[in-house]
């Protein structure tokens, strides 16, 4: 596609449900990466894709959090038991190869609301 | 690991005055360093980023940035801020070798006062 599309925009759930967050990332792109932007955090690394290899998963908070990218493209975080402190912006960003210099595209987010 | 501060939150600074957004890094060996923007209701934009040659880079809407490893910093300048300038700033920094990941800082919020 043109950019990186992220939905549901917006997602609101309560305490102890599970979420599931969807990015499709630039077609050809084989990097993507989840990020977390929640008040005074900035944007906080959850978890890496790189072609083939083994994710990067070093950045989920817990083991509630999980992520899975299938056939090299459209990944899913999904959130179990969700808690409050989960609320924030959920960032997924694709690049052309995940070389370090490489810009990255960003998605617009989605917001999620535990109540 | 890399790691990235920001050390200030956020900065205001009257519209045609100067800005400097200070960024320190931390690497092993000389990182791949950017700055992104993002507007209010935005998507997150690149400004610029530094992996090699000139340590002053250029970025867009008139940003500028210098790498010194000496201090392992990279701040961001402006020599005048417009009021559409008004924005979270991220610096990032990506590594070298392994998995190249890119980690940003927690940001500096950017408030342009007439």
């Amino acid at each position: 596609g043109a950019g990186v599309s992220q939905s549901p925009s917006n997602k609101v759930t309560e305490k102890g449900k599970d979420v599931e967050l969807r990015c499709d990332p630039i077609s050809g792109h084989t990097a993507l990466y989840w990020y977390r932007q929640s008040l005074g955090q900035g944007l906080e690394f959850l978890i890496y894709f790189q072609g083939n290899s083994a994710p990067d998963k070093s950045g989920l908070p817990s083991d509630r959090f999980s992520a899975e990218r299938t056939g090299g493209s459209v990944s899913t975080l999904t959130i179990q038991r969700t808690q409050q402190e989960d609320s924030a912006v959920y960032l997924c960003a694709s690049s052309s190869t995940g070389i370090g210099n490489e810009k990255l595209f960003f998605g617009s987010g989605t917001q999620l609301s535990v109540l | 690991a890399q790691s990235v501060t920001q050390p200030d939150i956020h900065i205001t600074v009257s519209e045609g005055a100067s800005l400097e957004l200070r960024c320190n890094y931390s690497y092993g060996a000389t990182p791949y360093l950017f700055w992104y923007v993002q507007s209010p209701g935005q998507g997150l934009q690149l400004l610029l980023k530094y992996f090699s040659g000139d340590t002053l880079v250029q970025g867009i809407k008139g940003f500028e940035a210098e790498f010194k490893r000496s201090q392992s910093s990279f701040n961001l300048r402006k020599p005048s801020v417009h009021w559409s300038d008004a924005a979270e700033y991220f610096c990032a920094v990506g590594a070298r070798t392994g998995g190249f990941k890119t980690i940003f800082g927690a940001g500096t919020r950017l408030f342009v006062k007439a």
